[in-house]
């Protein structure tokens, strides 16, 4: 079945520094990337979506220039979270289309960021 | 605003009987909804959904039935078995939005021996 590749599972970084997340579709080509955030107990929010070789749509509230999400290829999207805070700690997730015209989407199996 | 809801947080249910777990939402403009199970630290996994047109769907123990005149969902579990235990999303989709998907606030279910 389609997979969906992300790294890093999980990390630690310093308040300032930049991180960046790697989604990769394995076996098929995403067109578009969906990108979510999960605080703990809550829902998964939609950050943005990112089509390839065009720039990402974002969400009402969600700051661009924080989160810096780069979609150069059909099997590779990325998210950097760019001078991180504690409170941007949190799990993200990517998702994609399988195919067009479908509504098979798979998720990648998410990155736990953790700003100290 | 949260236009999807699971307004039951936890549910526990013993193996072997049925779990229902519930969604109701507030946009009439969805028209496609899914059921997701989530485990800690991990991304969801499809389990089943349902187009506005059809009132229930069925694969295999899942079965997701739809009210549209209520504006919710069910997703029936049955019989339930311990490796269900997981949280579980409902999540809608409009047409014409680049398929984005609207979550619910899930529900943790347990499932006891």
């Amino acid at each position: 079945g389609a997979v969906v590749s992300q790294h890093p599972s999980r990390v630690i970084c310093k308040s300032g520094t930049s991180v960046k997340i790697e989604c990769r579709s394995l076996d098929f080509q995403a067109t578009t990337m969906f990108w979510y955030r999960q605080f703990p107990k809550q829902s998964l929010m939609l950050m943005a979506t990112s089509n390839e070789g065009s720039k990402a749509t974002y969400e009402q509230g969600v700051e661009k220039d924080k989160f810096l999400i780069n979609h150069a290829s059909l099997t590779l999207s990325t998210l950097t979270v760019t001078s991180a805070h504690p409170e941007d700690s949190s799990f993200y997730i990517c998702s994609a289309r399988v195919r067009q015209g479908s509504y098979g989407y798979t998720f990648g199996s998410g990155t736990r960021l953790t700003v100290v | 605003d949260q236009q999807v809801k699971q307004n039951s947080p936890s549910l526990s249910v013993q193996e072997g009987r049925i779990s229902i777990l519930n969604c109701d939402y507030t946009n009439s403009m969805f028209d496609y909804f899914l059921w997701y199970k989530k485990y800690p630290a991990e991304g969801p996994t499809f389990l089943i959904s349902i187009s506005s047109i059809k009132d229930k769907n069925e694969d295999g123990r899942f079965t997701v039935f739809l009210n549209k005149s209520a504006k919710h969902l069910s997703l029936h579990i049955v019989p339930s078995q311990p490796g269900d235990s997981a949280v579980y999303f409902c999540a809608a989709s409009k047409p014409g939005t680049a398929s984005k998907l609207t979550f619910g606030t899930g529900t943790r279910l347990q499932v006891t021996l």
